[in-house]
């Protein structure tokens, strides 16, 4: 089992650029989770799916989007990229339980 | 809203035993959750508490009291490797969890 992964690793944007982070789950989770990290700041929530075909909006889903076509893979769409968006974007998957299982995380910079 | 509260940053001996703080104010509670950490890591999931009480694994403890809004994560015999941050979230609906900021534990010899 790999678990969560995460693509790519690093990204470096430019403002105005879009691009989508990949997140696939080989552990048949219905529930995935989408969460920005900020430095010295907890995580937030943009999106999650309950399943496929299934996604709503967390606390900060302004300038994201996502979609859920398959069990495993929940990929998040950045359009028009700003600085703000700068931030560790981790994705998390279960099943029924609140223990969250995260993906490694990408590194998002836009300058 | 949910609204969690941890200090940011604690610093505690090898060996001793730490105490990290919890409060919470959330509406629609369903369990306090802790994860840690490690610098430049994925958060992993440390240990939980849906109902008041210690729940003990190891070298590591959680305590709630739902009436007070209060948790602790209470760690034991500290070694270096327990260097990082400790995450508090509450649980809500869809298995959502919200985090508190992070308290940041540095181990030191």
């Amino acid at each position: 089992n790999a678990g969560v992964t995460q693509t790519p690793k690093f990204r470096i944007l430019k403002i105005g650029q879009s691009m989508t982070l990949q997140c696939t789950q080989d552990m048949n989770h219905n529930y995935m989770y989408w969460y920005r990290q900020d430095p010295g700041m907890g995580l937030k929530l943009i999106y999650y799916s309950v399943g496929a075909g299934i996604t709503d909006k967390g606390e900060v889903p302004n300038g994201y989007n996502v979609s859920r076509s398959t069990t495993e893979d929940f990929p998040l769409r950045l359009e028009l990229a700003a600085p703000s968006q700068t931030s560790v974007y981790f994705c998390a998957s279960t099943e029924t339980t609140y223990e969250q299982y995260f993906g490694p995380g990408t590194r998002l910079t836009v300058t | 809203g949910q609204n969690i509260d941890q200090p940011t940053e604690m610093t505690a001996t090898e060996g001793a035993i730490v105490q990290i703080n919890c409060t919470y104010q959330t509406s629609g509670f369903n369990g306090l959750f802790w994860y840690q950490q490690h610098a430049g890591e994925a958060p992993t999931f440390l240990s939980y508490n849906v109902l008041d009480g210690l729940e003990e694994k190891g070298r590591f403890s959680s305590f709630l009291s739902r009436s007070k809004g209060y948790s602790y994560l209470l760690l034991k015999e500290l070694q270096m490797k327990d260097s990082a941050s400790y995450l508090c979230a509450s649980g809500a609906g869809s298995y959502q969890l919200t985090f508190g900021k992070g308290t940041k534990l540095s181990v030191i010899p």
